[in-house]
């Protein structure tokens, strides 16, 4: 059982390099979403998307780029990394339809440095 | 805004001691209500959930929680707890109709021998 995957684990980047963090998930579940995980703060959401094609803005959207062409995949896109970017990344998702308990899966995680 | 408080940041207890690890939410319509547990360098594990019904909820590895509408509280419960409980545990919210989850600051379990 797979369930959500993510990659890569950890990554070290500099100023102003892009990379793209990848999920995906194979339980066919309509929302996807990503977390960032600052100590002290918990985790808060970035992104989130309920289907192919609909993606929308979390508590701390800025930086960020997501796309949902695929349900099974939800790509988080740094365009320009800043060292606030450090950050551990969750990926996590669930499904949405109706009756459902709407429990998040949640992927093991993506440790990014910007130096 | 919807939020959620984990006062205690870190709590030590003694292997077979009891444990309680607190959490408030802001008022607001009946809230769904989890508790996770993140080990050392791991992903999310769910514990327990409420949603209606029993304000008593059974989860996972011999953990309850009790959701108090009067205190806006959904404390978490272990009647005796075992070194492999260290872990860091997260309780969230989920607004109704949303899946997105508000999640507090996190409470940092160390069980000593």
């Amino acid at each position: 059982n797979a369930g959500v995957t993510q990659t890569p684990k950890f990554q070290v980047l500099k100023t102003g390099q892009s990379m793209t963090l990848q999920c995906a998930q194979d339980m066919n579940h309509e929302y996807m979403s990503w977390y960032r995980q600052d100590p002290g703060m918990g985790l808060r959401l970035i992104h989130y998307s309920v289907g192919a094609g609909i993606t929308d803005q979390g508590e701390v959207p800025n930086g960020y780029n997501v796309s949902r062409s695929t349900t099974e995949d939800f790509p988080l896109r740094l365009l320009s990394a800043a060292p606030s970017q450090t950050s551990v990344y969750f990926c996590a998702s669930s499904y949405l339809t109706s009756g459902s308990t709407g429990e998040l899966f949640f992927g093991e995680g993506s440790r990014l440095t910007v130096l | 805004a919807q939020s959620v408080t984990q006062p205690d940041i870190h709590i030590t207890v003694s292997e077979g001691a009891s444990l309680e690890l607190r959490c408030n939410y802001s008022y607001g319509a009946t809230p769904y209500l989890f508790w996770y547990v993140q080990s050392p360098g791991q992903g999310l594990q769910l514990l327990l959930k409420y949603f209606s019904g029993d304000t008593l909820v059974q989860g996972i590895k011999g953990f309850e929680a009790e959701f108090k509408r009067s205190q806006s509280s959904f404390n978490l419960r272990k009647p005796s707890v075992h070194w492999s409980d260290a872990a860091e545990y997260f309780c969230a919210r989920q607004g109704t109709g949303r899946r997105a989850l508000t999640f507090g600051s996190g409470t940092r379990l160390q069980v000593q021998p």
